[in-house]
């Protein structure tokens, strides 16, 4: 069972780089579609992006000037830039594999809680 | 606003059902046979229980079922249990000018 885990800093001040690792075990980061969604909290599920097994990448458009993601395949790492944050970008941020048909998030890290202030 | 629209909250007794629709359009749910069901309990990562409208991934109670018809996706809980609170959250492919994976914006289950 593939395995995920975020990791980065849990506090970032306003105007800076929110930047998050995900580590991928028991499996390869080869082969499949690898994504980011957030949560703010007490709030719902936001698409962020994703970055296809050939690296290409596809975003939500709300969040697209600011936001960057990326593969090392020595690592077996993915990760996460969002840039020029503010407290509106408080949220768990969660790491999960995108599987192409069915379209769906099939596996997910526990989430890491990011919070904006200064 | 969510692209999906779901109910903020449903309630029902153990034993019981429930059904909660996720209403899209014509560029995501009523087009795409790519809808899926994620269950959220307080504290804890997605876990996805429904795929491609109908189909329940190894592991997941036969108990949880989805339909889709028209624009409108469902997915019903039968005989309900205390674990079954949680939040449920429906997704779809989409192919509108805005996101590709839209999420709907989250049902609160709780169970009586």
């Amino acid at each position: 069972q593939v395995q995920l885990q975020e990791s980065g800093p849990g506090l970032v001040k306003p105007s800076e780089t929110l930047s998050l690792t995900c580590t991928i075990s028991n499996g390869s980061i080869s082969g499949y579609y690898w994504g980011w969604v957030r949560q703010p909290p007490g709030k719902g599920l936001e698409f962020i992006g994703y970055i296809s097994y050939g690296g290409s990448t596809e975003y939500n458009p709300s969040l697209e000037s600011r936001v960057t993601i990326s593969r090392d395949t020595s690592k077996n790492q993915f990760s996460l830039q969002l840039t020029s944050v503010t407290a509106a970008d408080t949220a768990v941020y969660f790491c999960a594999r995108y599987a192409t048909d069915p379209e769906n998030f099939d596996h997910w890290g526990q989430g890491a809680l990011v919070r904006v202030a200064s | 606003q969510s692209a999906l629209t779901q109910p903020a909250s449903v309630s029902g007794s153990p034993g019981q059902s429930i059904t909660i629709s996720c209403t899209g359009t014509s560029y995501d749910v009523g087009n795409y046979k790519y809808v899926s069901w994620y269950q959220q309990h307080p504290g804890k990562a997605p876990k996805l229980i429904i795929s491609e409208v109908t189909k329940r991934p190894s592991g997941i109670s036969n108990r949880f079922s989805g339909f889709k018809s028209g624009n409108t996706a469902s997915l019903t809980i039968f005989g309900l249990q205390a674990e079954d609170e949680a939040d449920y959250y429906c997704t779809s492919y989409a192919t509108s000018s805005s996101v590709r994976v839209v999420f709907g914006g989250g049902t609160k289950l709780t169970v009586l």
